[in-house]
């Protein structure tokens, strides 16, 4: 699976959207991106996915470059409840791999009131 | 449709005991994952678990731990002879489709203390 960069940490205020940006130049064509948070304690919560589309769902959205070199995670409304880790994963997904997830270091972003 | 549940959430055992942690997936889901998080430390793959089977134990450390996932009941993963480096969150995953195209679904976690 490709490897992928992201800032340590981030700051945004409440209400305005987060930005999260996540860096992957060695993806291959059959690599999604996933994106999962970790709020403190708890377990991985799942976000949202992609291939080369935007995606968008009830949680946030997903921005992927054309080249699909990089991408951008937008939580539209930050609250204090989406302070948390969130980490950018790039893997292969087809019927024949059984591939785990592999967590890096991921963002720890800060909601401030 | 419960998440998947792990039990207990914390457990404490002292040097030299056996930790038996337990996860049972949602329901419709044969595939579990066990994950591993020091302290202060990201998330880190043990092993992987069809229905009786073992698919991927590439992160299983080589003694002293061990995964199943019978046909019926939970999913367990079991430590023997724990030691303090053991001390650590578990968390257990769980799909459909072992993540083909689907997202895992994780469950809250157990928290080991040894003593």
């Amino acid at each position: 699976d490709a490897k992928t960069t992201q800032p340590p940490s981030m700051d945004c205020a409440e209400g305005r959207a987060a930005n999260l940006p996540c860096n992957h130049s060695t993806i291959s064509g059959n690599e999604y991106v996933y994106w999962y948070r970790q709020i403190h304690s708890q377990g991985p919560q799942y976000i949202i996915h992609g291939l080369k589309n935007n995606e968008t769902n009830e949680m946030a959205s997903l921005i992927i470059t054309e080249d699909r070199k990089s991408s951008t995670l937008i939580l539209p409304h930050a609250t204090l409840r989406d302070t948390a880790v969130y980490y950018c994963i790039v893997r292969v997904v087809s019927s024949g791999s059984a591939r785990q997830l592999t967590f890096g270091s991921g963002t720890q972003l800060t909601v401030l009131p | 449709n419960a998440g998947v549940m792990q039990n207990p959430r914390h457990l404490v055992r002292r040097r030299g005991q056996e930790a038996r942690l337990r996860c049972s997936p949602m329901k419709g889901h044969s595939h579990v994952y066990w994950y591993r998080q020091l302290p202060e430390e990201g998330l880190k793959f043990m092993v992987y678990l069809q229905k009786e089977n073992i698919i991927d134990e590439s992160g299983m450390p080589k003694e002293r731990f061990s995964a199943e996932f019978p046909k019926e009941g939970p999913s367990i993963l079991r430590i023997q002879q724990v030691v303090r480096g053991d001390s650590a969150a578990y968390f257990c995953a769980s799909s459909p489709r072992g993540m083909v195209d689907t997202e895992a679904f994780f469950g809250q976690g157990t928290r080991l203390t040894v003593v």
